[in-house]
């Protein structure tokens, strides 16, 4: 079945320090990637997304690239501030219909001033 | 913007309780969806509609049931609370109007202890 995997948090990085937080998928066809983002008291919410293979995500200096080859999405930032201490979490939407997500364990990050 | 409400923040309900968690959206979304969350196994779906009146099982809907009879409206329900469905339950809405790849709009959560 379609499944997802992220690396284990806590990731504590000082501010302008670099950011990658490891997704890797299992799906059957083309699945559409997400990363969502959710702020201490709050849902959930779209950062970015990539709909097909070598598409590039980005939104507020965060940026993925869909890889099929290694069936990855992972999630960088090139300088991180302490607005970013958040909970990331990746998913997929098979695309055949159903349009359920699937979703990681979630990493936390946390970014020291 | 989308709004996508949960009535309570915080609820502290007792052991064998009937619990409804509401959830409330403002654009016309047919599909809502309702998660738990827990550390260290991130967001599982318990239920989800398509649309008013239907309503399909999720990957752990045991001991939840669900009312949609407005399209605004999804109703959790927990037919006898149990101290193991103590968690944060989040809502969702998606507009099937545009592209699959939207992604859902989620409210705040709702944080449920059951003592």
């Amino acid at each position: 079945g379609n499944s997802v995997t992220q690396m284990e948090g806590p990731v504590t990085l000082s501010e302008e320090a670099f950011l990658t937080i490891n997704c890797t998928y299992t799906a059957t066809g083309y699945p559409s990637l997400f990363w969502y983002v959710q702020y201490p008291g709050e849902g959930l919410q779209l950062l970015l997304k990539a709909t097909k293979a070598d598409d590039k995500g980005s939104n507020k200096g965060f940026e993925a690239t869909y890889r099929k080859e290694t069936t990855s999405f992972h999630l960088e930032k090139g300088s991180v501030q302490v607005s970013d201490s958040a909970v990331y979490f990746c998913a997929l939407m098979a695309n055949s219909g159903t349009y359920k997500y699937i979703f990681g364990t979630g990493t936390r990050l946390k970014v020291l001033a | 913007d989308v709004k996508v409400t949960q009535s309570s923040r915080y609820l502290v309900k007792r052991t064998g309780e009937k619990v409804f968690l509401e959830c409330v959206q403002d654009m016309d979304h047919e599909n809502m969806f309702w998660y738990r969350q827990d550390p260290g196994l991130g967001l599982r779906l318990i239920y989800f509609s398509y649309d008013v009146k239907m309503k399909e099982k999720g990957d752990i809907p045991e001991g939840y049931s669900v009312s949609r009879e407005k399209k605004e409206r999804f109703s959790l329900i927990l037919e006898s609370a149990s101290t193991n469905q103590t968690s944060m339950y989040l809502c969702a809405s998606r507009n099937t109007r545009t592209s699959v790849n939207y992604g859902y709009t989620f409210g705040s959560g709702t944080r449920l202890t059951v003592v």
